[in-house]
């Protein structure tokens, strides 16, 4: 079936030093969902992508779908205490009357103060 | 209220009892998805509605795993005769889902644990 890849599984960086990370698929999908979930918590949307080559950003965060459509990446900027958490990207597929949502298997992230 | 709302948020049961866990979505939220989480894991998905309906049970892991939902609204999750493989948490999130906004809104989850 399909499958979201997320790279790296891990990360520890240093506070104030900026972070990227990827999601990869084999298929194409129409829209690109970043969230981060914090331990204990749901996973919070972060940014929406609906079009390929599309690059937005949301406070020190920015993400873009790739012009592929298989492909997004989310960079962080001057990474701080509270970006501490799990990032997962998802792929989504919607149709007139049906949704198919693949969830990527996170990126965990550690910051060192 | 202003977003997901899941109960109970946490729920120990004894292996082979069953156990129902509810879903409030955002209100006007048509779509609704059930998700299931281990311990230092992904998401996996369960099931969907869109409405009343279900378009996809594809996720379900077995036939003891079981979903409704009602009045468009609220979602409930039944596993019967819970088998210990079943502890995680269980995410539930709702969707807009029109033109332009398919964003999906998670609750805090519910943590199963079967003894």
């Amino acid at each position: 079936g399909q499958q979201l890849n997320q790279s790296p599984q891990s990360m520890f960086i240093q506070e104030g030093e900026d972070v990227s990370m990827n999601c990869t698929s084999s298929s194409i999908f129409n829209t690109w969902l970043w969230y981060k979930q914090d331990p204990g918590e749901g996973p919070v949307l972060l940014i929406a992508l609906y079009k390929a080559g599309e690059l937005t950003s949301n406070g020190r965060l920015t993400a873009q779908f790739g012009i592929t459509r298989k492909d997004s990446f989310l960079n962080i900027s001057a990474s701080i205490p509270s970006d501490v958490g799990i990032y997962f990207c998802a792929g989504l597929e919607w149709e007139t009357s049906y949704d198919k949502v693949i969830f990527g298997p996170g990126t965990s992230l550690s910051v060192i103060p | 209220g202003a977003g997901v709302s899941q109960s109970p948020s946490n729920k120990v049961t004894e292996k082979g009892k069953d156990v129902e866990l509810r879903c409030d979505p955002i209100s006007g939220h048509t779509a609704l998805y059930w998700y299931r989480q281990s311990l230092g894991q992904g998401l996996e998905f369960l099931i969907y509605f869109q409405g009343n309906s279900a378009p996809d049970k594809s996720g379900l892991p077995s036939d003891r795993f079981s979903a409704e939902r009602t009045g468009g609204s609220v979602s409930t999750l039944t596993i019967q005769r819970t088998q210990q493989e079943d502890s995680a948490v269980y995410l539930c999130a709702s969707s807009l889902r029109i033109s332009g906004s398919y964003e999906q809104y998670f609750g805090p989850g519910t943590r199963l644990t079967v003894t």
